[in-house]
């Protein structure tokens, strides 16, 4: 079964800063998501991927697979950036476990402050 | 709002009774996903359809658990003779799958139970 780690848990930061949330993860993958929870429970998909690196707006997510971690950057930080980051990974088929459900890191609580 | 949607947004019960939940996803999806979460953990994974076809069961989804996809849309997860530790969000998500490969997950707003 895989094991997803992310650090850190928590993270306060000033409006305007560059934040950088880490995703590791122990064995091979399909694909790695990074996910945006909002208090309330939604859940929105922010990135899905299996190599390199993405870039959607202010949001970078970069993956290593050799090293197994994944990156999510946030350029120029907002309070409305606030949220929960949840990393999530797919693992390939017929591995057991529940193959195509996503196993989730703990995720990291993110507070912009103005 | 992600097009994915649930009933009821909350539920509250008492211990020992059934409570079924509905999950409505986009609708040319044809993989859907329940996920459980309790207070400040990540989601779990607990049971997947490819269509109408449960393919997967995680080993937290216990005997008192039950979901069906009868037609290859909407999806219903009943938990009988709830427990106070059945208390979480259940999650729900579809994905449009093509092949044998993964795509983007869509997520439901999540139904909130609550045992008394």
């Amino acid at each position: 079964k895989n094991e997803v780690e992310q650090s850190p848990q928590n993270l306060t930061a000033q409006e305007g800063e560059f934040i950088t949330i880490n995703c590791s993860y122990s064995v091979g993958i399909s694909a790695l998501h990074w996910l945006q929870q909002h208090p309330g429970g939604g859940i929105v998909s922010l990135f899905m991927l299996s190599s390199g690196k993405k870039k959607h707006g202010r949001l970078i997510a970069t993956i290593n697979i050799q090293e197994k971690h994944s990156s999510l950057h946030i350029t120029a930080s907002h309070p409305r950036d606030s949220a929960v980051y949840i990393c999530a990974v797919s693992s390939p088929l017929n591995s057991g476990g529940g193959a195509d459900g996503l196993t989730f890191g703990k995720g990291t609580h993110l507070i912009i402050q103005p | 709002d992600t097009g994915v949607s649930q009933d009821p947004r909350h539920k509250i019960t008492k211990r020992g009774q059934n409570v079924t939940f509905r999950c409505d996803p986009i609708s040319e999806h044809n993989r859907l996903y329940w996920y459980r979460q309790t207070l400040g953990q990540g989601p779990e994974f607990l049971t997947y359809f490819q269509n109408e076809a449960q393919l997967e069961k995680s080993r937290l989804l216990s005997d008192r658990f039950s979901a069906e996809r009868p037609k290859g849309s909407f999806s219903t997860l009943e938990i009988q003779r709830t427990e106070q530790g059945d208390s979480a969000m259940y999650l729900c998500a579809s994905e449009l799958v093509r092949g044998w490969g993964t795509d983007t997950q869509y997520f439901g707003p999540g139904t909130r139970l609550t045992v008394l």
